[in-house]
């Protein structure tokens, strides 16, 4: 069975900080990983994708992940955060043979605040 | 090119009454989902419907029934609602469950409230 934590259920940063928002995954399998965004009162959109190759993923709005295997990780990070990115941010994962029929496995999520 | 739609947006309701969520996606997706998001849980899954004339249950099935009307609506019923069943509730579709890669589109969500 797979898994995901997300290790900061709260990060507060300043406004052009840079940002890093763990996720860890647990799988027998090989998987897909993903990151989804959700601002205040709205559904979840896809930020960012690691399907397979390169281990560097850039997604929208400035935001790249990186795939670690070894470490089973998918960390999201950002150099120079805006308000705007206040948000919450939920880690996924998939089962790369289609397991459970393919469905995503969340996080817990975390919620980003940006401040001035 | 809706996406995905959910009404109603917004609902109250007393102990024990009925109603049903609907969802539609305009995408030609083959698979639906349905999700409650509730604080500090992330998203679980009610049920999902792989394809037209299938569902399944997913994590939390307690107290639900779906409805895969066709290829576009997917239906969620609480056919007798209870405190617990507060939430936010989803739906999202992807072109192909199963299949591994699963990028799903998600609705705007109905914030429900169950006094």
């Amino acid at each position: 069975a797979q898994s995901v934590t997300q290790l900061d259920s709260q990060v507060p940063v300043f406004e052009e900080a840079p940002v890093e928002l763990r996720c860890n995954y647990s799988s027998s399998v090989s998987v897909y990983l993903f990151w989804y965004v959700q601002y205040p009162n709205q559904g979840l959109q896809l930020l960012l994708k690691y399907l397979s190759g390169s281990t560097l993923v850039k997604g929208i709005n400035g935001f790249e992940a990186e795939f670690n295997k070894s470490q089973t990780s998918f960390h999201l990070r950002k150099p120079s955060v805006h308000i705007s990115d206040t948000a919450e941010y939920f880690c996924a994962v998939s089962d790369l043979y289609g397991g459970s029929q393919g469905n995503l496995i969340f996080g817990k999520g975390t919620k980003l605040s940006v401040k001035p | 090119n809706a996406g995905v739609t959910q009404t109603p947006k917004f609902q109250v309701l007393k102990t024990g009454q009925s109603m049903t969520l609907q969802c539609a996606q305009d995408m030609n997706h083959n698979s639906m989902y349905w999700y409650r998001q509730d604080p500090g849980m992330g998203l679980r899954l009610i049920y999902y419907s792989a394809s037209e004339g299938t569902t399944d249950k997913g994590e939390v099935p307690n107290g639900y029934n779906v409805s895969r009307l066709n290829k576009r609506e997917f239906s969620l019923r609480l056919e007798s609602a209870a405190p617990s069943q507060t939430s936010v509730y989803f739906c999202a579709s992807s072109v192909e469950g199963g299949q591994g890669y699963n990028e799903q589109f998600f609705g705007p969500g109905t914030r429900l409230t169950v006094l």
